[in-house]
C-alpha cells in the first residue's frame, strides 16, 4: 500500500533552516511527483512546491521560491524539503503529498502524516 | 496566480441533509483542474475529486463535483456523520504552474 512517511516535528530559531524528510513506498517513485503543502494554525491548506520524481524537476509557489529547495533520492526514494531563513509565520504542518503527476504540479491523492515545524525565539 | 473563493465558509447541516459547496475561480480553470479535498481534524486531508467530476479511488458515490470554466460544486448527498469536516479546492489548471487553494468551507452539525 502507499505510504509516506515524514520525519518528526522540528523545532527551530528565526533565521534558522529547517529539512523534513518524506520516505515514500508502495509505489513506482519515479511514475510520481511529490508535492508539499502546508498549514499554518487555524489557516488553510498553502502549496509550497513540487519536484518529480522522474526527472528532479521542480516548481515553486512564488512566495517561497527564495527561500526552499526541493529535492529527492532516487536510491531510497525519499523526497526532501529545506525551509531556510525561517520566520514565526512558517510555524506550520507540513505535508508531503504523491502528486499524481511527473511531469506538471497536478493533484494529491495520498498524503504524509505532516511535520509540525514551529520557530520561535 | 488564480484565486480561489469557497463559499459558504461554513455549512450548519443535519446527518441525512444534502450539502453544496461552491468554489469560483479569478480566471477560467484549463481543462477544468480542479480538485476537491476533504480535512478533519488530526488527519491528513483526503483527495475526494479531481478533474471537477471524477471520483477519486474508494470514495463514496454520495460525492459527486460538477462544474466548469470559473464555477464548481462538490455535493454531499445524505451527510453522514464521518462527512463533518473542513473541504477545499485546489486548482492546477495554471501555466506556469501556481497551484493554489480555496480557503475552505467546514461542514458543521447543526
Amino acid at each position: 500500500q502507499v505510504q509516506l512517511v515524514q520525519s518528526g516535528a522540528e523545532v527551530k530559531k528565526p533565521g534558522a533552516s529547517v529539512k523534513v524528510s518524506c520516505k515514500a513506498s508502495g509505489y513506482a517513485f519515479y511514475n510520481y511527483g511529490v508535492t508539499w503543502v502546508r498549514q499554518a494554525p487555524g489557516q488553510g491548506l498553502e502549496w509550497v512546491g513540487w519536484i518529480s520524481g522522474y526527472s528532479g524537476d521542480t516548481n515553486y509557489a512564488q512566495k517561497f521560491q527564495d527561500r526552499v529547495t526541493l529535492t529527492t533520492d532516487t536510491s531510497t526514494n525519499t523526497a526532501y524539503m529545506e525551509l531556510r531563513s525561517l520566520r514565526s509565520d512558517d510555524t506550520a504542518i507540513y505535508y508531503c503529498t504523491r502528486d499524481y503527476s511527473a511531469i506538471y504540479p497536478w493533484y494529491f491523492d495520498f498524503w504524509g502524516h505532516g511535520t509540525l515545524v514551529a520557530v520561535s525565539s | 496566480e488564480i484565486v480561489l473563493t469557497q463559499s459558504p465558509g461554513t455549512l450548519y447541516l443535519s446527518p441525512g441533509e444534502r450539502a453544496t459547496l461552491y468554489c469560483r475561480a479569478s480566471q477560467t480553470i484549463n481543462s477544468n483542474f480542479l480538485a476537491w479535498y476533504q480535512h478533519k481534524p488530526g488527519q491528513a486531508p483526503r483527495l475526494l475529486i479531481h478533474g471537477a467530476s471524477n471520483r477519486a479511488t474508494g470514495i463514496p458515490d454520495r460525492f459527486s463535483g460538477s462544474g466548469s470554466g470559473t464555477d464548481f460544486t462538490l455535493s454531499i448527498s445524505g451527510l453522514e456523520p464521518e462527512d463533518f469536516a473542513v473541504y477545499y479546492c485546489q486548482q492546477y489548471g495554471s501555466s506556469p504552474p501556481r497551484l493554489t487553494f480555496g480557503g475552505g468551507t467546514r461542514v458543521e452539525i447543526k
